[in-house]
């Protein structure tokens, strides 16, 4: 089982700066890498795939970058409804694994 | 536009059983991947189990022997039928299905099972 790591657990940021969460594979899995945005009693939604894709009608801010192990999320410039949960996964094989989480908080 | 509707959770008693149903729409359903997708309460998600269209199915280790994930093409439905049941099984239920590979691109709201005496 490939095990994702995320880092840090939280993350406090001020409206308007950048944020970047790290998400870690314990083997490569080329750029199988997805990440999710979850925000309270709300179902995730996908941000990125391909590590580096923008999934439909996501905002120019949001970027991934990173192949193999090591992955990044950037939020350009957060805004209020960027404060959320997010979740990166990887979908090279079974089973499917999701990483910890990272909450972005209002600083 | 697709959608997913999940239904069937509640509150069940340890070593009991439930079934779990996915209603699909705005998408040909037939075509699709599909997958149970669990967030236990505050905790992070897992995923549970998959079904391509013709049938093949995949599960986690934890889940493997006591659940089994089905799809009724003709009535768009992907159902979750949950035995042996622990404490541990409590979630949050997400249907969940990828456009291409498998990243997560549509997900219902969930429905909530409670496993407790």
């Amino acid at each position: 089982e490939i095990v994702m790591t995320q880092s840090p657990a939280t993350l406090s940021v001020s409206p308007g700066e950048r944020a970047i969460v790290s998400c870690r594979a314990s083997q490569s899995v080329s750029s199988r890498l997805a990440w999710y945005q979850q925000k309270p009693g709300q179902a995730p939604r996908l941000l990125i795939y391909g590590a580096s894709t923008r999934a439909t009608g996501i905002p120019a801010r949001f970027s991934g970058s990173g192949s193999g192990t090591e992955f990044t999320l950037t939020i350009s410039s957060l805004q209020s409804e960027d404060f959320a949960v997010y979740y990166c996964q990887h979908y090279l094989n079974w089973p499917l694994t999701f990483g910890g989480g990272t909450k972005v908080e209002i600083k | 536009e697709a959608q997913l509707l999940e239904s069937g959770g509640g509150l069940v008693q340890p070593g009991g059983s439930l079934r779990l149903s996915c209603a699909a729409s705005g998408f040909t359903f037939s075509s699709f991947d599909m997958a149970w997708v669990r967030q236990a309460p505050g905790k992070g998600l897992e995923w549970v189990s998959a079904s391509s269209p013709s049938g093949g199915t995949t599960y986690a280790d934890s889940v493997r022997g006591r659940f089994t994930i089905s799809r009724d093409n003709s009535k768009n439905t992907l159902y979750l039928e949950m035995n042996s049941l622990r404490v541990e099984d409590t979630a949050l239920y997400y249907c969940a299905s990828p456009a291409s590979a498998w990243k997560f691109d549509y997900w219902g709201r969930g429905t909530l099972v409670t496993v407790s005496s």
